[in-house]
């Protein structure tokens, strides 16, 4: 059965202080690995697709890795407004129709 | 680019009423739709795969007669909640597959808060 397991639960980090996120993936196939930021109250908002391992994207602070069984997101000296949820999602071969099964997320809080 | 609207924003209804959500994506095509509901503090929940032209398909556990969607054109998904009740209170939130790209990057609408009295 495809699973994503994201960890920490939670994160709080100074500003500055440099970290990573992990989200660790059991799929049968991996079509695409998904990072989104999601704030309260909000929906989440699209940061990286990764498809295969060794494979990085980067925007701004924020750098995706892939391996063959986890990825993560590293976080370069983050600000306050970096604080946020961070989903992780996975897509495989045998999900037909385009499904995500996402990890139950980090909160990340940056503390000014 | 990429965006994906969704109304109304939040609202407020009466047991056993039923209220329509709308999802609709700004600048591009979506032949697939997803509909998702969020608990506090939890990740999201796939409730449905909406397909323009095509019935919903709804996730197990999910009642395809209380949650009604309808994908009517490519850049319009509706879920219709009928007959609410206090439980189907929640945050739900919808995304949108660009039938033009080569990825299947979902991109996610801001969410619509229901709160069933």
């Amino acid at each position: 059965e495809d699973q994503v397991t994201q960890s920490p639960e939670a994160l709080r980090l100074q500003e500055g202080e440099s970290s990573s996120l992990n989200c660790s993936y059991t799929v049968s196939g991996l079509r695409g690995l998904f990072w989104y930021r999601q704030d309260p109250g909000k929906g989440p908002e699209f940061l990286f697709t990764l498809y295969s391992a060794g494979e990085e994207k980067e925007k701004e602070r924020l750098k995706a890795t892939l391996t063959k069984k986890e990825s993560f997101l590293h976080i370069t000296a983050p600000k306050p407004e970096d604080s946020a949820t961070y989903l992780c999602a996975v897509q495989g071969v045998t999900s037909g129709t385009y499904k995500y099964i996402f990890g139950t997320g980090t909160r990340l809080k940056v503390l000014a | 680019g990429a965006v994906v609207s969704q109304h109304p924003s939040w609202v407020i209804c009466k047991s056993g009423t039923s209220v329509k959500i709308e999802c609709r994506s700004l600048d591009f095509q979506a032949t697939t739709m997803f509909w998702y509901r969020q608990f506090p503090k939890q990740s999201l929940m796939l409730m449905a795969t909406s397909n323009e032209g095509s019935k919903a398909t709804y996730e197990q556990g999910v009642e395809k007669d209380k949650f009604l969607i309808n994908h009517a054109s490519l850049t319009l998904s509706t879920l219709t909640v009928t007959s609410a009740h206090p439980e189907d209170s929640s945050f739900y939130i919808c995304s949108a597959r660009d039938w033009h790209a080569s990825t299947d990057t979902q991109y996610f609408g801001p969410g619509t808060r229901l709160t069933v009295l």
